[in-house]
């Protein structure tokens, strides 16, 4: 059972280029999310869908889109990246849209620009 | 509107000690809290999570979390620190709106020496 996946793992950007972070989960969550993560700030979320067609912003959206054509995928499109959006990037899933925390994370895709 | 606040980034204790990694929260709602996981190039996991039940909650690994509502507290502890519990933690409390939309804590590093 894979659970959530991620890609790229890594990835170097330079600034004003845009690149795309997929997210695929295997276990028919309907409520998916992408959160960023920075030393001493805890984990940020960006934006999040509670099923395919429908996706809404997170605490700080800016700079960045989703979509969520399928259940099962949730990419991440930075355009024209920013130092500032370096960072640890996670995709998460659910079940349920009850508050029961039960999220399930991906390994993370770390990423830099420069 | 909902935070959480986690004291001391870093907390460093011998093998067999307690642990004690504290939490505080504010919220405008009874709030679900939650404590997460992450062990090094992972993502999060769910360690134990308080729905309004119990105010001791046990969780995985002999980590348990007691709700106090008078102090805004949701401190996690353990009564004999392992080797392998070295890890970050993070506090979470659910946001407004449903959704599983959590608010996460800045994290706490536990370093665990022999």
């Amino acid at each position: 059972n894979a659970g959530v996946t991620q890609t790229p793992k890594f990835r170097i950007l330079k600034i004003g280029q845009s690149m795309t972070l997929q997210c695929t989960q295997d276990m028919n969550h309907n409520y998916m999310y992408w959160y960023r993560q920075d030393p001493g700030m805890g984990l940020k979320l960006i934006y999040y869908s509670v099923g395919a067609g429908i996706t809404d912003k997170g605490e700080v959206p800016n700079g960045y889109n989703v979509s969520r054509s399928t259940t099962e995928d949730f990419p991440l499109r930075l355009e024209l990246a920013a130092p500032s959006q370096t960072s640890v990037y996670f995709c998460a899933s659910t079940s349920s849209g009850l508050n029961t925390g039960e999220l399930f994370f991906g390994e993370g895709s770390r990423l830099t620009v420069l | 509107a909902q935070s959480v606040t986690q004291l001391g980034s870093h907390v460093s204790v011998s093998e067999g000690a307690l642990v004690l990694l504290r939490c505080n929260y504010s919220s405008s709602v009874p709030p679900y809290l939650f404590w997460y996981v992450q062990y090094p190039n992972q993502g999060l996991q769910l360690l134990l999570k308080y729905t309004s039940a119990a105010t001791l909650v046990k969780g995985i690994n002999g980590f348990e979390a007691e709700f106090k509502k008078s102090e805004t507290s949701f401190h996690l502890t353990k009564p004999s620190a392992h080797m392998s519990d070295a890890a970050e933690y993070f506090c979470a409390v659910s946001g407004s709106g449903g959704y599983n939309k959590l608010i996460f804590g800045a994290g706490t590093r536990l370093a665990v020496h022999p």
